[in-house]
């Protein structure tokens, strides 16, 4: 089964308008990434969080990790075409010695003029 | 700013050859990861290098190998290349490991024949 889970799966949204993107882990997340990939191109590092309750923006893309450190969510205010792609999160399981990220299943967003 | 470069952004080999893929990290970075993302699929982390050493293992198949040279960049060399070796590979790299952002690079297409 899959570490991380992402829904929805797909969006599809009209300029303009807000849209939340969630990632829930059943474990204890210790680093959170959330990357955005344009269809077969590489991962943009968009943020990391870390501590239980951060929230980062950036331009009109705000991120959040839960109290609990499980559950995090990306939003995105008065979409335009540009932040159409897939959004990725990715998890540091915060095991010694390890060095890989985990990544959630991804969300397609599409967004029409 | 300088990103991870990668090259060839696109290879076609046929089953049973040999291909090798290289990755130059972000200067001053010193960990280099590799990641394998198949067709709708998650990108897999197969290996990762730090100082030059081999830092942590994932899913890398045994026809595969890889190292980091003393200017850090990475080769990822795969023998015996079978048609589900067909994938995006990715190769990323951070400042130092465990905990550090790791920055992604274009990606190498891959498709065997």
């Amino acid at each position: 089964s899959q570490e991380l889970e992402q829904s929805p799966q797909s969006l599809i949204v009209q300029e303009g308008k807000n849209l939340t993107i969630n990632c829930t882990s059943s474990k204890t997340l210790y680093g959170l990434y959330w990357y955005k990939q344009k269809y077969g191109e590489g991962l943009i590092f968009l943020m990391m969080l870390q501590k239980g309750g951060e929230e980062k923006s950036h331009e009109k893309i705000t991120a959040k990790l839960d109290e609990k450190k499980q559950q995090s969510s990306l939003h995105i205010t008065a979409s335009q075409p540009s932040h159409a792609g897939i959004y990725l999160c990715g998890a540091d399981r915060g095991v010694p010695n390890t060095d890989k990220l985990i990544f959630g299943t991804g969300t397609r967003l599409q967004v029409f003029p | 700013a300088a990103g991870v470069i990668q090259s060839p952004r696109h290879l076609i080999k046929e089953k049973r050859e040999t291909a090798t893929l290289k990755c130059y990290p972000i200067p001053r970075h010193d960990t280099v990861y590799w990641y394998q993302q198949g067709p709708g699929q998650d990108p897999q982390f197969l290996i990762s290098f730090y100082e030059k050493m081999q830092s942590d293992k994932g899913s890398i198949p045994d026809r595969f190998s890889a190292q980091q040279f003393s200017d850090y960049h990475s080769e990822l060399n795969m023998s015996s290349l079978e048609l589900g070796d067909s994938a995006l590979y990715f190769c990323a790299s951070s400042y130092s490991r465990l905990q550090e952002t790791q920055y992604f690079g274009p990606g190498t297409r891959l498709l065997v024949l």
